[in-house]
């Protein structure tokens, strides 16, 4: 079974400052990881993932996420927020081994990032 | 090019009713993924095509649903005497491969449902 879990439903931050947005997750085996952002009525929008290699995975818009195995995190962060990046973000996992989980993402519940002028 | 697109956007439709909802996936992807979000489950996975192979059906939550895919592209999803908790956006994702699990799945942009 896979399982990810945002621990925080909403996260506040002003504009300049750096953000962080918490993913743990729950593996059988190895993860996949992704993150996604979702605008008001909009699909979701791909950010980054971690496959294998550097821990540390840049994505789109300034956005990069560090994978780390011992804590089992994949927390999102950019270092200087701006009121566009205001959306609902959801970490995503994906077993390696696909008789652990088939090819389906589980998604976190989203958190929310509210980034105030 | 043209990414993943939905129709309707909305549909709203009596409790009863069967329902309809399109996918067109992006040109050249092989893998198609239906889920379905909620505000109290979240993103659910519903079913998975890939290529001829038999879909995974896995995620559907009763058999009032379905899913086919014709020619290896378009997707319907057909939601069966409607209840009120099917009430949910249908979101349809595709990927370049689906058997390499490194595919990243992109989405369209969702057919909001609701059943009164």
């Amino acid at each position: 079974a896979q399982s990810v879990a945002q621990p925080e439903d909403q996260v506040n931050v002003a504009e300049g400052n750096p953000l962080t947005v918490k993913c743990t997750y729950s593996v059988s085996g190895n993860p996949y990881l992704f993150w996604y952002v979702q605008y008001p009525n909009r699909g979701l929008q791909f950010l980054l993932k971690y496959i294998t290699g550097d821990n540390l995975v840049k994505g789109s818009y300034g956005f990069e996420a560090e994978f780390n195995k011992s804590q089992t995190s994949f927390h999102l962060k950019k270092p200087s927020a701006l009121v566009s990046d205001s959306a609902l973000y959801f970490c995503a996992v994906r077993d390696i081994l696909l008789r652990n989980a088939g090819n389906m993402l589980t998604f976190g519940g989203g958190t929310r990032l509210m980034v105030k002028p | 090019g043209a990414g993943v697109s939905q129709s309707p956007s909305n549909k709203v439709t009596e409790k009863g009713k069967d329902v309809e909802l399109r996918c067109d996936p992006i040109s050249g992807h092989t893998a198609l993924y239906w889920y379905r979000q909620s505000l109290g489950q979240g993103l659910e996975f519903l079913i998975y095509f890939q290529g001829n192979s038999a879909p995974d059906k896995s995620g559907l939550p009763s058999d009032r649903f379905s899913a086919e895919r014709t020619g290896g592209s378009v997707s319907t999803l057909t939601i069966q005497r409607t209840q009120q908790e099917d009430s949910a956006v249908y979101l349809c994702a595709s990927s370049p491969q689906g058997q390499g699990r490194t595919d990243t799945q992109y989405f369209g942009p969702g057919t909001r449902l609701t059943v009164l």
